[in-house]
């Protein structure tokens, strides 16, 4: 099945931009997506990338594709303590096997 | 608002109990989902349906039992074979697509 692995934990001073990273095995997924997850909250929806596309830019949001090397990258511009959360990639195949990734840990620092 | 209702936000079962945790969905989504998250710890999914009437085990479904009795309702039941239930659950739909989420439900042992 899909093996999808992230950085569990990530850094970063207040205005700084912060890069998340996501690597995945299968390469038939369809849509690549990044949540965002807040202490006791559901998961939110931030971004998404169709397969056949390389950038897509979402105000401060940049997400990266490369899918010869099967990356994924989430950059936030301009962190802010706001930012700080679990953010977690998906993957998905037009609905099947829809698989997410273990989340990284943002820590916003003053 | 469209959106996705957990309830009850907080639960508490005692040894040999079963309970239930209510998820609904005003999204007209076909497909629903369940999820365990555990403290540090990523998604593990418990059961998802994508038809009324029809639901396939997840990776984790041992010690838990769902229904799917109409398009808007996937209640999700722990029972006291489950013997580590303590944890956050998280309910899902799609379309399908993204999955959306509801706000969780953080279930402890008395």
């Amino acid at each position: 099945g899909e093996d999808v692995e992230q950085s569990l934990f990530l850094s970063v001073r207040e205005g700084d931009s912060s890069v998340i990273n996501c690597t995945y095995t299968d390469s038939s997924s369809t849509y690549l997506y990044w949540y965002k997850q807040e202490p006791g909250a559901g998961l939110q929806l931030l971004t998404y990338i169709f397969s056949n596309m390389d950038m897509k830019q979402d105000q401060r949001l940049t997400v990266l594709l490369n899918k010869k090397d099967k990356h994924l990258s989430l950059r936030i511009a301009d962190t802010q303590t706001g930012d700080s959360a679990i953010y977690f990639c998906a993957l998905d195949n037009y609905g099947q096997n829809f698989v997410f990734g273990p989340g990284t840990r943002l820590s916003v620092l003053p | 608002d469209g959106g996705i209702t957990q309830s009850p936000k907080y639960l508490f079962r005692k040894e040999g109990q079963n309970v239930t945790l209510s998820c609904e969905q005003n999204l007209n989504h076909d497909a629903m989902y369940w999820y365990r998250q555990d403290p540090g710890q990523g998604l593990r999914l418990i059961y998802y349906s994508q038809i009324v009437n029809d639901f396939q085990k997840g990776d984790i479904a041992e010690g838990y039992s769902v229904s799917r009795e109409k398009k808007e309702s996937f209640p999700l039941t722990v029972t006291s074979a489950q013997k580590n239930p303590t944890a956050f659950y998280l309910c899902a739909s799609s379309t399908p697509g993204p999955q959306h989420f509801g706000d969780g439900t953080r279930l402890s042992i008395l």
